[in-house]
């Protein structure tokens, strides 16, 4: 296993569509997570999950984004809608739940441009 | 409100010399504090951390200092390298947390 993976590496769309991303965490990883960052900002939680529960929703996280993660594994992050202010870099992480379960990998982010 | 601030968005440093990147943080209640490394066109990767109970951590190059009187954050890099160059993100999660808060970045330029 290489590492986080995410898909597309980039993506431009018109503003009312639909776009949804997909991140292959580090297979014996059972959280993760997922980031949005601007320019000139760090990356801002969004949204996390244990194995397939997703516990907790960043306020940031509008109805128009959903996310899944089907059996445990890979995940989606989806936005409905799309707005030029959705335009960033969307960022996977993922880690243990225990041990060293601060230390999160991130993938190498999905960049949004909205029209 | 920011949590996390790193108020120097960049910093320039002569190769061989040493870089000391700063991070503020507002919440005393934060266990960990971690340092991440971006490069361009790469995700943020993790480079060091340091618990609460602890004041020092150093790892080769690096050295993470924390000051809980002043909620100050600091990572030392002697000798600075020219492969050092990235953004350096700082970093707070709570015992058993999943939200890391991050700052906003310095950006570090180590020139040959």
């Amino acid at each position: 296993d290489t590492g986080v993976s995410q898909n597309p590496r980039h993506k431009i769309t018109k503003r009312g569509q639909n776009v949804t991303f997909r991140c292959d965490p580090i297979s014996e990883h059972n959280r993760l997570y997922w980031y949005r960052q601007t320019l000139g900002q760090g990356p801002e939680f969004l949204t996390y999950f244990q194995n397939e529960a997703q516990l907790e929703k960043s306020r940031l996280l509008s109805d128009r984004f959903s996310a899944e993660r089907p059996k445990g594994s890979f995940s989606t992050l989806e936005i409905q809608r799309t707005e030029q202010g959705d335009s960033a870099m969307y960022l996977c992480a993922s880690s243990f739940s225990s041990g060293t379960y601060y230390e999160q990998y991130f993938g190498p982010g999905t960049r949004l441009t909205v029209t | 409100d920011q949590q996390v601030k790193q108020n120097s968005p960049s910093l320039s440093v002569q190769e061989g010399r040493i870089s000391i990147l700063n991070c503020d943080y507002t919440n005393s209640m934060f266990d960990y504090f971690l340092w991440y490394k971006k490069y361009p066109a790469e995700g943020p990767t993790f480079l060091i951390s340091i618990s609460s109970i602890k004041d020092k951590n150093e790892d080769g190059r690096f050295t993470v200092f924390l000051n809980k009187s002043a909620k100050h954050l600091s990572l030392h890099i002697v000798p600075s390298q020219p492969g050092d160059s990235a953004v350096y993100f700082c970093a707070v999660i709570n015992t058993g947390g999943f939200k890391t808060i991050f700052g906003a970045g310095t950006r570090l330029f180590v020139k040959a």
